[in-house]
């Protein structure tokens, strides 16, 4: 079955810090991949997304995201958190055939402390 | 202007009840979605539909019956409510143009008691 792992459940940085977040799919073939980031009470938002081409992308707020196929991974990196980056944060993909459905990891919540 | 709408933001009932969610979205997508979010904050497909169509139809209990009137809007109906009901859904659309990128609603939070 399609899956999406996100290896850290819980992150604790200090501001200015470097992040990195894991996520690696299950999945044999081409995949459209996003990450989702939700502030508290919030709803999801998407921060980047990748379709094809250069495999590192850049989202908003200064989140990057590398997609290695090899790996079957698309891990989503920042080199310096705010306080403001506090937040929980998705994987996902979708198969890039027929009609689309995400398929999302379980998270991974980040809190950044001042 | 809200891009996807959800109503109510906010529903606390007794188990044994029926309630509804609504939803809606102004962006013109043809594809429309219900999420459902675990207290663990796992993320999981209930429904989608294409143009008014049922495509995505997960192992879903059938006290849920999803129900879109036109394609901005697909609203979902739980029958005789469970405690495990209990999480956040969400509401979300897209455009088949647009593969895979999904608008969500703010959720509506749902507590059986």
């Amino acid at each position: 079955a399609q899956s999406v792992s996100q290896h850290n459940h819980h992150v604790i940085l200090s501001e200015a810090a470097s992040l990195e977040l894991g996520c690696n799919y299950s999945y044999g073939g081409t995949v459209n991949l996003f990450w989702y980031v939700q502030y508290p009470g919030q709803h999801l938002q998407l921060l980047l997304k990748y379709f094809s081409g250069d495999p590192l992308v850049k989202g908003i707020k200064g989140f990057e995201a590398e997609f290695i196929k090899s790996k079957f991974s698309f891990n989503l990196r920042k080199p310096s958190v705010q306080w403001s980056d506090t937040a929980e944060y998705f994987c996902a993909f979708s198969m890039n055939t027929g009609f689309q459905k995400l398929v999302f990891g379980t998270g991974t919540r980040l809190l950044v402390s001042p | 202007d809200t891009a996807v709408s959800q109503t109510p933001k906010y529903l606390v009932t007794q188990m044994g009840n029926d309630k509804s969610i609504k939803c809606e979205q102004n962006l013109g997508h043809d594809t429309m979605y219900w999420y459902k979010q675990d207290s663990k904050k796992f993320l999981k497909i209930m429904f989608s539909y294409n143009n008014k169509e049922l495509i995505i139809n997960e192992t879903v209990p059938n006290r849920f019956s999803p129900k879109s009137p036109d394609k901005a809007h697909l609203n979902l109906h739980i029958n005789s409510l469970e405690l495990g009901d209990s999480a956040v859904y969400f509401c979300a659309s897209s455009s088949t143009s647009k593969t895979g990128e999904l608008f969500f609603g703010e959720g509506s939070r749902l507590t059986v008691l």
